[in-house]
């Protein structure tokens, strides 16, 4: 079952412009990582945010952590049409769990040139 | 680094018949590997843990005589699904993580076996 949702669920923009999506969850997590679809092709990792962090960044990507809200947020600036995809959150609760993923429902993003 | 290979990438046949993916871990040897399923628009669901050596771990859910797994080296993991039905045309995507020993590790994963039965 999925662990969590995303909102929102579908996200259209222009180039240029940031995109935001955010993550709820359900439970104690040991870290929240994102990831990128194109149609059609498996997954590709973004960035993986560990319990104890707040915020991280990786080139045009920031990633918010509020354990407290069970929330996280992905913000894609200066977005471009390559940015394309969709995007999903994914829990791990640790190696209790076997470090399984749960995924959340997913973003699909189109940036319009 | 880190490269996951699924084969093949798309596959249409007839129902009744059986059907093999495969997933390998290309420059790393994979203890766990994991294969989901996706439906299209819809977010990816576990469906099982793949060990190497012991038994696959299945999802709630998931038939184990159904969608057969075997692990039988560090860098192979294959799901057959047996005797498929149209009701089994899905995404079929496999990832694994490197096995540093280091907690907090991103998974790598394949580029997914389009099944199509008709």
């Amino acid at each position: 079952s999925q662990q969590g949702e995303e909102d929102p669920q579908a996200l259209s923009i222009q180039e240029g412009e940031n995109a935001t999506m955010n993550c709820s969850y359900k439970t104690s997590i040991n870290n929240l990582q994102w990831y990128r679809q194109n149609s059609g092709r498996g997954l590709v990792h973004l960035i993986l945010i560990r319990s104890n962090e707040r915020e991280k960044h990786s080139g045009r990507l920031r990633v918010t952590l509020d354990t407290s809200k069970k929330s996280s947020s992905l913000l894609i600036t200066a977005s471009r049409a390559a940015d394309t995809a969709s995007y999903f959150c994914a829990t791990e609760m640790g190696q209790a769990a076997g470090n399984k993923l749960t995924f959340g429902g997913g973003t699909r993003v189109l940036v319009k040139p | 680094g880190a490269v996951v290979s699924q084969h093949p990438s798309w596959v249409i046949c007839k129902s009744g018949t059986s059907v093999k993916i495969e997933c390998r871990s290309l420059d790393f040897q994979a203890t766990t590997m994991f294969w989901y399923r996706q439906f299209p628009k819809q977010s990816l669901m576990l469906m099982a843990t793949s060990n190497e050596g012991s038994k696959a771990t299945y999802e709630q859910g998931v038939e184990k005589d159904k969608f057969l797994i075997n692990h039988a080296s560090l860098t192979l993991s294959t799901l057959t699904v047996t005797s498929a039905h149209p009701e089994d045309s899905s995404f079929y995507i496999c990832s694994a993580s490197v096995p540093t020993g280091v907690r907090n590790q991103p998974q790598h994963f394949g580029d997914g076996t389009r099944l199509s039965i008709l």
